[in-house]
């Protein structure tokens, strides 16, 4: 199989607050890893692509310094959302993906619930 | 722009009624197409992935078609365990960036 955790599944916090999220694959090297989020009844909107060992690549109109990525080993990546305020509130979900191409399937997390209050 | 377009948005079926979803597509340079379980509150689960047109795959009560502009899901005599949002994604290739597009899903829902 190929399984992908995700912590924390919800989180609950003050406007302001950094959020760290974490995405591991469990049973396999992830040579890419993506990070998406989801709105109700909307397709999965992706952020960013990271590879291990090099910077993200972020999506048009996602602020990279809002939300820092790292992805230090082939089995982790992270997610930060810095001073999190109340239209950061949103499911994030990671995928990992072995070798990374877009003809690999990506397989994900089950993903946090961000509420900022 | 690679666009995917799920229909039906809902359906509801009665347990045992075979249907079939859809998703069109279109995209440059088709590098795959995958298929993708959902349920509530939880991130989704790997079904199949598509290479070529007239490539099918099966698993259990569910099949993947794949033609050159779309893609089909048959559930065969479905149960309520099946009910599920169901995403299609494309993989392209545009520019040498390569990127998966997903679509917004089809949400089934089986009543037993």
């Amino acid at each position: 199989g190929a399984v992908v955790s995700q912590h924390p599944s919800w989180v609950i916090c003050k406007s302001g607050t950094s959020v760290k999220i974490e995405c591991r694959s469990l049973d396999f090297q992830a040579t890419t890893m993506f990070w998406y989020r989801q709105f109700p009844k909307q397709s999965l909107m992706l952020m960013a692509t990271s590879n291990e060992g090099s910077k993200a690549t972020y999506e048009q109109g996602v602020e990279k310094d809002k939300f820092l990525i790292n992805h230090a080993s082939l089995t982790l990546s992270t997610l930060t959302v810095t001073s999190a305020h109340p239209e950061d509130s949103s499911f994030y979900i990671c995928s990992a993906s072995r070798q990374g191409g877009s003809n690999q399937p990506q397989h994900f997390g089950d993903g946090t619930r961000l509420s900022i209050l | 722009e690679d666009q995917v377009t799920q229909s039906p948005e809902a359906l509801r079926l009665q347990e045992g009624e075979s249907s079939s979803l859809n998703c069109s597509y279109t995209v440059s340079g088709l590098r795959g197409l995958f298929w993708y379980r959902q349920d509530p509150g939880k991130g989704p689960e790997f079904l199949f992935t598509l290479y070529s047109a007239g490539e099918e795959k099966e698993k259990e009560r569910l099949k993947a078609t794949l033609t050159k502009k779309e893609s089909f899901l048959h559930i065969t005599a479905p149960k309520p365990e099946d009910s599920a949002t169901y995403l299609c994604a494309v993989g392209g290739l545009s520019g040498g960036y390569q990127k998966v597009t997903f679509g917004t899903g089809t949400k089934l829902q089986v009543i037993p």
